[in-house]
């Protein structure tokens, strides 16, 4: 099936810092990359939707100028967290959809914990 | 606000027993699909609905579609203790980018 990386897969960072998170689709062309936040034991929260060389679509209450979000290729994006701070604590995860409009279907990253202390 | 309600948020069962999640939209879906994540883990895809009225079997899992494409259920039948995790629906509106609209999901517990 097809697989989504994210790297790294855990960060811990001082208040402040930026960091920035990949998500790589290996072997398919993802078309449209999406990027969500889960708080423990809460469901997904979609930030933002990115397609491969256009800006990226955010939802509504999440700040672009803090939650950056590239999509370069159709097999990268990143999302850079920047200034990061305590509240910014979060699993974030990935996902990607295929370019092939018969597979419908969107494929999930393993996640990167960020920890902001 | 929630586009596609959950229930239950919790369900706890002994080995052997049934378990039924619900999903309800307020809008028509395009199709629905599931997801189970296990603790620590990420989403991991399950299946995808797309006809009214549709049902699914994978082993002992039954899928449904409603017939006007607004509600699911997900159906275990005689639950193991690896069928443990958080299992979302997630509702496709038809948009040409694909957004998914994720319910609250139902944590399952199983007891041996």
């Amino acid at each position: 099936g097809a697989v989504v990386s994210q790297h790294p897969s855990w960060v811990i960072c001082k208040s402040g810092t930026s960091v920035k998170i990949e998500c790589r689709s290996l072997d398919f062309q993802a078309t449209t990359m999406f990027w969500y936040r889960q708080f423990p034991k809460q469901s997904l929260m979609l930030m933002a939707t990115s397609n491969e060389g256009s800006k990226a679509t955010y939802e509504q209450g999440v700040e672009k100028d803090k939650f950056l979000i590239n999509h370069a290729s159709l097999t990268l994006s990143t999302l850079t967290v920047t200034s990061a701070h305590p509240e910014d604590s979060s699993f974030y995860i990935c996902s990607a959809r295929d370019w092939d409009p018969s597979a419908d279907t969107q494929y999930f990253g393993p996640g990167t914990r960020l920890t902001v202390l | 606000g929630q586009q596609v309600m959950q229930i239950p948020q919790y369900q706890h069962v002994q080995e052997g027993e049934d378990f039924t999640t619900y999903c309800n939209s307020s809008t028509t879906l395009s199709n629905i699909q599931w997801y189970k994540q296990r603790p620590g883990g990420h989403p991991v895809f399950l299946i995808q609905l797309v006809k009214s009225g549709e049902v699914k079997k994978q082993k002992r899992l039954t899928f449904q579609f409603g017939e006007a494409k607004k509600n699911s259920s997900l159906h275990i039948t005689a639950t193991q203790t690896t069928d443990v995790g958080t299992y979302f629906c997630a509702g496709d509106r038809g948009s040409t980018l694909g957004r998914l609209y994720f319910g609250r999901g139902t944590q399952l517990t199983v007891w041996p």
